[in-house]
């Protein structure tokens, strides 16, 4: 069964900087792999995914994650960051049979 | 409808009540999940339904917790006997089956609260 991880319950960076948040996954093959923001009172929505080809994807809002096999990771950046990006993120990954586990997140501070 | 929509949005229920959470998919998502979120946790996958197969009930805490998809549309999530621990905000998303690069599409939730 497949299993995802995000090691940083909350990371604060200041507006203007760059920004990672890490996610590594366990399955046996390649899975497919999402990111999610979900803004307070707001529902989630997708910033982007990964299935196959280029393992660098591009998203909405300027974000982009790098698939890496070898290191079962597929972390989320942003070169500048917003004071609106301030949010919850959640990586989540599909292996067989379209069932999809979400990690359990990372709250995004921005600081002015 | 445009998205996926919940019903109630809120739920205050007593301590050993049924309460029974809906869902309407997105016309034409074959596929539909029911994950609960928790104060300050991720997403608990909670059960999965595709057209007509076996639902993937894996996820569900106990036999208090049960699910239902009518005519491969609306889902019913039924929790019997609610305890405070319930308290969540439950979340549905359907999605596209019939290829492999497809995202799944959430609603607002509903929130539940057990008193």
């Amino acid at each position: 069964a497949q299993s995802v991880t995000q090691p940083d319950i909350h990371i604060t960076v200041s507006e203007g900087a760059s920004l990672e948040l890490r996610c590594n996954y366990s399955y046996g093959a390649t899975p497919y792999l999402f990111w999610y923001v979900q803004s307070p009172g707001q529902g989630l929505q997708l910033l982007l995914k990964y299935f196959s080809g280029d393992t660098l994807v591009q998203g909405i809002k300027g974000f982009e994650a790098e698939f890496k096999r070898s290191q079962s990771s597929f972390n989320l950046r942003k070169p500048s960051v917003h004071w609106s990006d301030a949010a919850e993120y959640f990586c989540a990954v599909e292996g067989g049979g379209f069932k999809t586990i979400f990690g359990a997140g990372t709250r995004l501070f921005v600081k002015a | 409808g445009a998205g996926v929509s919940q019903s109630p949005s809120n739920k205050v229920t007593e301590k050993g009540k049924d309460v029974e959470l809906r869902c309407d998919p997105i016309s034409g998502h074959t596929a539909l999940y029911w994950y609960r979120q928790s104060l300050g946790q991720g997403l608990e996958f909670l059960i999965y339904f595709q057209g007509n197969s076996a639902p993937d009930k894996s996820g569900l805490p106990s036999d208090r917790f049960s699910a239902e998809r009518t005519g491969g549309s609306v889902s019913t999530l039924t929790i019997q006997r609610t305890q405070q621990e319930d308290s969540a905000v439950y979340l549905c998303a359907s999605r596209i089956r019939d290829r492999g690069n497809t995202e799944a599409f959430f609603g607002q939730g509903t929130r539940l609260t057990v008193v």
